[in-house]
């Protein structure tokens, strides 16, 4: 299995552009996770997806920042438009069914890293 | 709430033992997680245990939980330069879905 998949690997853009980060869960797998990491914040949840469906986008800073789950294959999170404080990395993670892995293990992505200039 | 706290960064010199430690404060976790995140990568679950196990142990990762104080601890042995890296505590709670919340996560750097 090639694991969660991240693309791009890095993005660079300036303030006021959209973003578009993408994510391709393992194969299987019914949850999925979008995270942001700051060295300030640590790991935050954004969203996360159970059988394509949010459930709960509370962590979603702003209405800047969308989610969708078209499939059960793939994944955006959207920001529109970009500010620098964006800047961070961005990683998605997916999880079997419940009850699978028993310990409710999150596999990540590589992550993708956003800078806002 | 749920809320994990974990110091920001330990140093070890090569051989020594690591002990990364954690609190929570959520009594209701079932499970408890060690993940490691290495440079440039994604966290990748390390270890894990069972809310109701006081230790758990894997070659060389010892994870110790005391229930009472809601503390959680990650012992390396024979700590080795490639075991640098982040290492975030987390905790799961709930049936069903159940949600995980990460600390902040501890940089260990090991010297040489």
């Amino acid at each position: 299995d090639a694991g969660v998949i991240q693309s791009p690997r890095h993005e660079v853009t300036e303030m006021g552009q959209e973003v578009t980060l993408r994510c391709k869960p393992i194969s299987g797998h019914d949850y999925l996770f979008w995270y942001r990491q700051t060295m300030m914040r640590g790991l935050e949840l954004l969203i996360y997806f159970n059988n394509n469906v949010p459930i709960d986008d509370s962590g979603m800073p702003e209405d800047r920042f969308s989610a969708k789950m078209p499939n059960a294959s793939f994944s955006t999170l959207k920001i529109q438009p970009s500010e620098p404080r964006d800047s961070a990395v961005y990683f998605c993670a997916s999880r079997p069914p419940g009850g699978t892995s028993g310990n409710n293990e999150q596999f990540f992505g590589p992550g993708t890293r956003l800078t806002v200039l | 709430g749920e809320d994990v706290e974990q110091s920001l960064f330990l140093s070890v010199r090569e051989g020594d033992s690591s002990v990364i430690n954690c609190t929570y404060t959520d009594s209701s976790s079932t499970y408890l997680y060690w993940y490691k995140q290495e440079p440039g990568a994604g966290l990748q679950l390390l270890t894990y245990i069972f809310s109701n196990m006081d230790m758990k142990q894997d070659q060389r990762l010892t994870v110790l939980l005391n229930k009472k104080d809601k503390h959680l601890s990650l012992r390396i042995a024979d700590t080795q330069t490639g075991d640098s890296a982040i290492y975030f505590c987390a905790e799961s709670i709930g049936g069903g879905y159940q949600k995980v919340t990460f600390g902040i996560g501890t940089k260990l750097q090991v010297i040489p």
